[in-house]
């Protein structure tokens, strides 16, 4: 029933190691959206891809690599993690076109880096 | 300085008030977004809109394109309005990127 899922929801590992959070929708929609929220709550876009094709990518450190299997996934893979990682990453997703859509939000997931 | 500027940044508010939250952007944009992040840590989107004004319950929206900012008010405001309020910008283009305000942190009190 869930229509934009994550996993997992909490994420506590050391610094250096690898990690991946998945995303998984349900609502057909063709873009998906990888962001992260800060100590402040304030939410900044990392990546969005369309149909598989990456078309947003923001300054993000490129230890952060987004894969899309297909057009209801997008994972997010971070390598050699850092403290400054730690961070609530949200994914969402929205239909596509010129037309300006709702976006709809995972459950977020939270990182914490030790 | 951010893009897209929310005030207040915090509000307390007793029950049954009505409340505003303010927004302004910088450049022109496409629509505009507001979010509701409850303590639970989920977002979810409240209003889309390019012009004018849209309700739902007991919230408002509305948008002035010429003055580059947009207003969310809560009538009859209830404790489980509480949460954090986020407008987010979208400027556009064929990406649907959202440019994101700081929040506003709603706390209605009985």
């Amino acid at each position: 029933d869930t229509a934009v899922s994550q996993t997992p929801k909490y994420l506590v590992t050391q610094m250096g190691n690898d990690k991946s959070i998945k995303c998984e929708q349900n609502l057909g929609h063709d873009t998906m959206y990888w962001y992260k929220q800060d100590s402040k709550k304030f939410l900044k876009i990392m990546f969005s891809y369309n149909n598989k094709e990456l078309i947003i990518n923001e300054t993000v450190p490129n230890r952060f690599s987004p894969k899309s299997p297909d057009k209801a996934h997008l994972n997010l893979h971070i390598n050699s993690l850092e403290l400054g990682d730690s961070a609530v990453y949200f994914c969402a997703s929205s239909q596509a076109g010129t037309r300006h859509y709702e976006q709809y939000f995972g459950p977020g997931t939270r990182l914490t880096v030790t | 300085k951010n893009e897209v500027e929310q005030s207040p940044q915090n509000l307390t508010a007793q029950e049954g008030e009505f409340i505003t939250i303010n927004c302004s952007y910088s450049v022109g944009i496409s629509a505009l977004h507001w979010l509701q992040q409850h303590p639970g840590g989920g977002i979810v989107s409240l209003f889309m809109l390019s012009s004018g004004k849209k309700k739902h319950g007991r919230l408002i929206a509305t948008i002035n394109i010429q003055e580059k900012h947009s207003s969310l008010h809560i009538t009859a405001s209830h404790p489980r309005d509480s949460a954090v309020y986020i407008c987010a910008a979208n400027y556009g283009g064929a990406t649907n990127k959202l440019i994101f305000g700081t929040g506003t942190l709603l706390a209605v009190q009985p």
